[in-house]
């Protein structure tokens, strides 16, 4: 079935580093953008980055740009998010989500397939 | 950048009709998508598009959109549907996305 699972959360201390990975399963990966949305405790969703099918297009939400870089590997099924200069305000779960369609180049942000997340916590 | 505003919290009788509604910008130029969250599970998208639901999602949930305004109509809400629910939809200026803050649905 179609899955996706994150791993690489833990407790990092502020200017730390993590590499977040998300293993997809059940579709054909080179063909769909992938997304990182976090959530912090107790708060609502936060679209972080995406990436196009190829890793050719990138785009970030503006408190991340230039501290994360989401990168992917299609022949391991795989998507990345390096998080450096980690802040406190960056503790949340983290889920990467599928974009639906496969349409090259062509993204309308619906995300039909989240994993569970993985829990970053950023504190001294 | 634009925001997406719901109203924090909406409450239904069990069995009666419920709309969570969703306003911003860009939503003139972009359709929303819905999603539902329960405690501790990850979202589900249960509408996207003008009125679309993935494979699974009960037709009791609907979609529409008027200017400004995406609505998600759940017809004859179930204790199941009890959970959080956010829209999204792609910024109107950038290649970002959106969400909404969500809406917490108590079903009574």
């Amino acid at each position: 079935q179609v899955q996706l699972v994150e791993s690489g959360g833990g407790v990092v201390q502020p200017g730390g580093s993590l590499r977040l990975s998300c293993a997809a399963s059940g579709f054909t990966f080179s063909r769909h953008g992938m997304h990182w949305v976090r959530q912090a405790p107790g708060k609502g969703l936060e679209w972080v980055a995406i990436i196009g099918e190829d890793g050719s297009a990138l785009y970030y939400t503006d408190s991340v740009k230039g501290r994360f870089t989401i990168s992917r590997d299609n022949s391991k099924s795989t998507v990345y998010l390096r998080m450096n200069s980690l802040r406190e305000d960056d503790t949340a779960v983290y889920y990467c989500a599928k974009e639906m369609g496969d349409t090259p180049s062509v993204y309308y942000y619906y995300m039909d397939v989240w994993g569970e997340g993985t829990t970053v916590t950023v504190s001294s | 950048s634009s925001e997406l505003t719901q109203d924090p919290a909406v409450s239904v009788a069990l069995g009666q009709t419920v709309r969570i509604t969703c306003q911003g910008d860009s939503l003139r130029s972009y359709y929303a998508s819905w999603y539902q969250q329960k405690p501790g599970q990850a979202p589900v998208l249960v509408i996207y598009g003008e009125n679309n639901r993935p494979s699974g999602i009960p037709d009791r949930f609907s979609g529409s959109s008027s200017g400004n305004t995406a609505s998600l109509t759940i017809t004859g809400a179930q204790v199941e549907d009890e959970a959080d629910y956010y829209c999204n939809s792609r910024d109107s200026s950038v290649y970002h996305v959106v969400f909404g803050g969500g809406t917490k649905l108590t079903v009574l």
